[in-house]
């Protein structure tokens, strides 16, 4: 069966240090991958999608970004974090686009 | 207007009792439909795909009803653990394919 684990579960970054956010997907190849951002009480807002390696595509104008090195890696990366960069941050896996995704457990960022 | 509008709620349930709640879309090409629970500070799962015909997954049914172009997820026979936050979940091949969530009806099930 398939699994997506994303790490680290939870960190407290200063203003303007940098980011890391890794996500691994188990038991399937060639997924669509998908980062997803929730503030405190708001939706999901999608950040970045790939559909194969070296594929990405950016939802949204922000100093965050998106790596997918291998086929079942997928990485949030930023290089100077906001205090608005605060929330819930969840990757998600599928098969084919527009069906069902699988999120992973989700890290919480909290920008100090 | 929001793609997908869900009422925030809290919907407060009876043990046992039934609940319903609605989610409406704007893209009229929207081609599927899914509710997503969400426990509090945890990933949102996959609850049940929804179908032009509707369907239903023991104690929970959903409706889609394209000419008003909204979807509905009822609740029967309500159990504390039901309690948890619904995402409406919208994909439109005009949007790309990418699916778009609501922002969540919260639930709380009391005894």
């Amino acid at each position: 069966s398939q699994t997506i684990h994303q790490w680290p579960a939870t960190l407290v970054q200063p203003v303007g240090s940098p980011l890391s956010l890794e996500c691994t997907v188990e038991g399937t190849s060639n997924p669509n991958l998908y980062w997803y951002r929730q503030a405190a009480g708001r939706g999901l807002q999608l950040l970045f999608y790939s559909v194969g390696i070296g594929q990405i595509s950016s939802e949204v104008p922000q100093n965050l970004s998106a790596s997918r090195p291998q086929d079942r890696q997928f990485i949030l990366s930023s290089k100077k974090l906001l205090l608005s960069d605060s929330g819930f941050y969840l990757c998600a896996w599928g098969q084919v686009l527009g069906n069902t995704i699988y999120f992973g457990e989700g890290s919480w960022l909290t920008v100090v | 207007r929001k793609e997908v509008e869900q009422d925030p709620g809290p919907f407060n349930v009876p043990e046992g009792a039934t609940v319903a709640f609605n989610c409406t879309y704007s893209n009229s090409a929207s081609q599927s439909f899914f509710w997503y629970r969400q426990d509090c500070r945890k990933e949102p799962k996959l609850l049940m795909s929804v179908y032009s015909s509707g369907n239903e997954d023991g104690r929970f049914t959903a409706q889609l009803n394209r000419a008003s172009q909204y979807i509905s997820l009822l609740i029967r026979d309500s159990k504390l653990s039901d309690s948890a936050t619904y995402l409406c979940v919208v994909m439109s091949k005009a949007a790309g394919n990418k699916l778009t969530f609501g922002g969540g009806t919260r639930v709380l099930v009391k005894p």
